[in-house]
């Protein structure tokens, strides 16, 4: 199975600075056709994941632009230009290459 | 817009069985592959199985495969997870989602049921 290992496993960080994630895969997340499935989740705190970046780097619709992607192969980043509170809560890199498909341990970003 | 309702969560002895159902709608829900995923208390999360469009192909995690099977009705718009031989570890949320148009990605996830698997 693809293990998806992020860090910092936590992150306090001060409103209004940047925050960086890091998502390393123990495989190649370059599908067949050729994309690559690396996406990051949002989970605030009794709620449920949604979706912030899929293919590496590409926002979803409505994901505000302080929410960058980058990234290939097996290296993967996520950057927060200008941390909001709403921004609180744990960010999961997750990969859908290779069945069983899954998650890093997640990233806890709180307000320093 | 996309709503994912799950129902079907309770509490089950460790052996039970519980089906969990997932009403989907705001989109063209026969033309998308659906996914469960679920969350332990405090941890993170785990991908449970999928079920292609036209529900030609399905797969599962590890943990569950021979235990948990999957379907879907698209004259209902539902989708459905058959848990049977049910674990204390199985206790979780467990999130139904949607896979983007693009496919191999998770984008719209319910609000989640609980599953308490206890003696």
């Amino acid at each position: 199975d693809v293990v998806l290992t992020q860090s910092p496993l936590s992150s306090p960080v001060i409103l209004g600075q940047p925050a960086s994630i890091s998502c390393r895969s123990s495989q190649s997340l370059v599908h067949s056709d050729g994309n690559t499935y690396l996406s990051w989740l949002h989970q605030r705190p009794g709620q449920p994941p949604r979706l912030l970046i899929y293919q590496i780097s590409r926002r979803f619709s409505g994901v505000p632009d302080r929410f960058s992607g980058s990234g290939a192969g097996t290296d993967f980043t996520l950057k927060i230009s200008r941390v909001e509170p709403e921004d609180v809560g744990t960010f999961y890199c997750t990969q859908g290459t290779r069945f069983p498909w899954t998650f890093g341990q997640g990233t806890k970003v709180e307000i320093k | 817009q996309v709503h994912l309702v799950e129902s079907g969560g309770g509490v089950v002895q460790p052996g039970g069985s519980l089906r969990l159902s997932c009403a989907a709608s705001g989109f063209g829900f026969s033309g998308h592959g659906m996914h469960w995923a679920r969350q332990g208390p405090g941890t993170g999360l785990e991908w449970v199985a999928y079920i292609s469009w036209g529900a030609k192909a399905t797969e599962f995690g590890a943990s569950v495969r021979g235990r948990f099977s999957i379907s879907r009705d698209d004259s209902t718009n539902t989708v459905f997870l058959q848990m049977d031989s049910l674990r204390v570890e199985d206790t979780a949320v467990y999130f139904c989602v949607k896979e983007f148009s693009t496919g191999w990605t998770l984008d719209f996830w319910g609000q989640g049921t609980q599953v308490t698997v206890s003696s």
